[in-house]
């Protein structure tokens, strides 16, 4: 069974205070990982898909990166505005279909 | 460009009652998505359908829950009858094709009393 763990729960830090979030895994044929935000009240936002071991994608204040067993989501800097809950989800395909498996999330606090 | 859309955006109803949820995706998106979300979890899909088939529906409680998409754009998941544990944020998501990145509408937020 495919299993995605997000590491830690919950994470405050001080406006500026850089940080990592991360994101292990154990699927059987790893097709993409992805990360999530998803602000209280609303939809997750796509933010990244990674597909190979070694990639990295930049946007804004947040880098992520992966590796075989597991994925970082890299904060520099951050902003109050960056609060929210960060979700990992990897994609399986099989019998047809296409899957995304979710993590529980990490929920992120940046304090001014 | 227009997101997924979602109606209604919250609903509170007694246990055994029925309950329906809609969706309008992204235009010119074939495959959608419904997944549940309870406080505190990842979403999980429930069902994934292309264009009006139906591609997944493993995690779907088939006794009480139901969906279908006619036409190949909207969709709407019902469910009947409601039980307590049903209560959680029900997503829908749209991508173009079955491997391509999903976006998410705002959800529709259920508790069942």
């Amino acid at each position: 069974e495919d299993q995605v763990t997000q590491s830690p729960e919950a994470l405050r830090l001080q406006e500026g205070e850089s940080s990592s979030l991360n994101c292990s895994y154990t699927v059987s044929g790893l097709r993409g990982l992805f990360w999530y935000r998803q602000d209280p009240g609303k939809g997750p936002e796509f933010l990244f898909t990674l597909y190979s071991a070694g990639e990295e994608k930049e946007k804004e204040r947040l880098k992520a990166t992966l590796t075989k067993k597991e994925s970082f989501l890299h904060i520099t800097a951050p902003k109050p505005e960056d609060s929210a809950t960060y979700l990992c989800a990897v994609g399986t395909s099989g019998a047809g279909s296409y899957q995304l498996t979710f993590g529980k999330g990490t929920k992120l606090s940046v304090i001014p | 460009e227009a997101g997924v859309a979602q109606s209604p955006r919250y609903k509170i109803i007694e246990k055994r009652q029925s309950v329906a949820f809609w969706c309008n995706p992204i235009s010119g998106h074939a495959t959608l998505y419904w997944y549940q979300q309870i406080l505190g979890q990842g979403p999980k899909l429930l069902i994934q359908f292309q264009n009006n088939g139906v591609v997944d529906d493993s995690q779907l409680p088939k006794d009480r829950f139901s969906a279908e998409r006619l036409k190949g754009v909207d969709s709407t998941l019902k469910i009947q009858p409601a039980k307590l544990e049903d209560s959680a944020v029900y997503l829908c998501a749209s991508s173009l094709d079955r491997a391509g990145t999903q976006y998410f509408g705002p959800g529709t937020r259920l508790l069942v009393l």
